[in-house]
C-alpha cells in the first residue's frame, strides 16, 4: 500500500552531503510526509516530517517540491552512523487509513570513510 | 523525547507454544499503537493498529486469532503470537504515536520458533 518511490540503493562519502529523493506523485491534501531511517536489527527512528513547507530539525532538512509530489531528505553531512535504510512515508489523517504508517522499501544510504 | 520500550528483546519458543511482546509507552500517553513484522531484508508490514479499551484493527491477511492484541491501559499494548509455528518467526515492532509528533518505535523483539 505504500504509495512512495525511492531509490533502491545510494551512496556517500562521509562528510558530504546526501539528497534522498521520494516521489508521491499521488499525495493528497492532507498526506503528511514522514522520513524514518532504520538500523540493522533494531525498530525505525523518526528523522524529520512535513505539510507543505520545508523543514529543518537538528537531525535532517525536509526539502518539499511545490506541487508536493517529491520530497528531498537531506542529510548535510553524512557519517558514518547515517548508513541505514530511509523510509518516506505518506501519513493521512483522514479516512480509513486514519493515520497508519505503510513502509515500502526504502533506501539503503551506504556511507565510505 | 518520547520513548518506547518493548520488551523481551529477543525469544526462543518451541512450536506449539505462545508469546507474548509488551509495548510500552513510557513518557507519554498512547491510545493507539501500532504492530509490525519484519523478515529478513525485507520492509516493516502494518499488522494492525491497536486502540485502548477496543477490538484492534487488522490489516488485510492478518489472523486475528492468531496474533491477538490488547491495549488494556494508555501505556501498554501487547502481542501474544498463539501456538506459534516457525514461520512465525520474525522480527516484530511495535510503534506509537503523540499527538502531531513523529511516531516513536519500539526497538523490536526478535523471535524464533524452532
Amino acid at each position: 500500500d505504500a504509495k512512495t518511490t525511492q531509490p533502491n540503493s545510494m551512496e556517500s562519502n562521509e562528510e558530504e552531503p546526501v539528497h534522498l529523493p521520494c516521489n508521491h506523485s499521488t499525495i493528497s491534501g492532507t498526506d503528511y510526509i514522514h522520513w524514518y531511517r532504520q538500523l540493522p536489527s533494531q525498530g525505525p527512528e523518526y528523522v524529520i516530517h512535513g505539510l507543505t513547507s520545508n523543514v529543518n530539525n537538528r537531525m535532517a532538512s525536509l526539502a518539499i517540491a511545490e506541487d508536493r509530489k517529491s520530497s528531498t531528505l537531506i542529510l548535510h553531512r553524512a557519517t558514518l552512523r547515517d548508513a541505514a535504510v530511509y523510509y518516506c512515508i505518506l501519513r493521512d489523517l483522514r479516512g480509513s487509513t486514519l493515520g497508519r504508517l505503510y513502509f515500502g522499501r526504502g533506501t539503503q544510504l551506504t556511507v565510505w570513510p | 523525547g518520547a520513548v518506547v520500550s518493548q520488551h523481551p528483546s529477543r525469544v526462543i519458543c518451541k512450536s506449539g507454544t505462545s508469546v507474548k511482546i509488551e509495548c510500552r509507552s513510557l513518557d507519554f500517553q498512547a491510545t493507539t499503537m501500532f504492530w509490525y513484522r519484519q523478515f529478513p531484508k525485507q520492509s516493516l508490514m502494518l499488522m494492525a493498529t491497536s486502540n485502548e479499551g477496543s477490538k484492534a484493527t487488522y490489516e488485510q491477511g492478518v489472523e486475528k486469532d492468531k496474533f491477538l492484541i490488547n491495549h488494556a491501559s494508555l501505556t501498554l499494548s501487547t502481542l501474544t503470537v498463539t501456538s506459534a509455528h516457525p514461520e512465525d518467526s520474525s522480527f516484530y515492532i511495535c510503534s506509537a504515536v503523540q499527538d502531531n509528533y513523529g511516531y516513536t518505535f519500539g526497538s523490536g523483539t526478535r523471535l524464533t520458533v524452532v
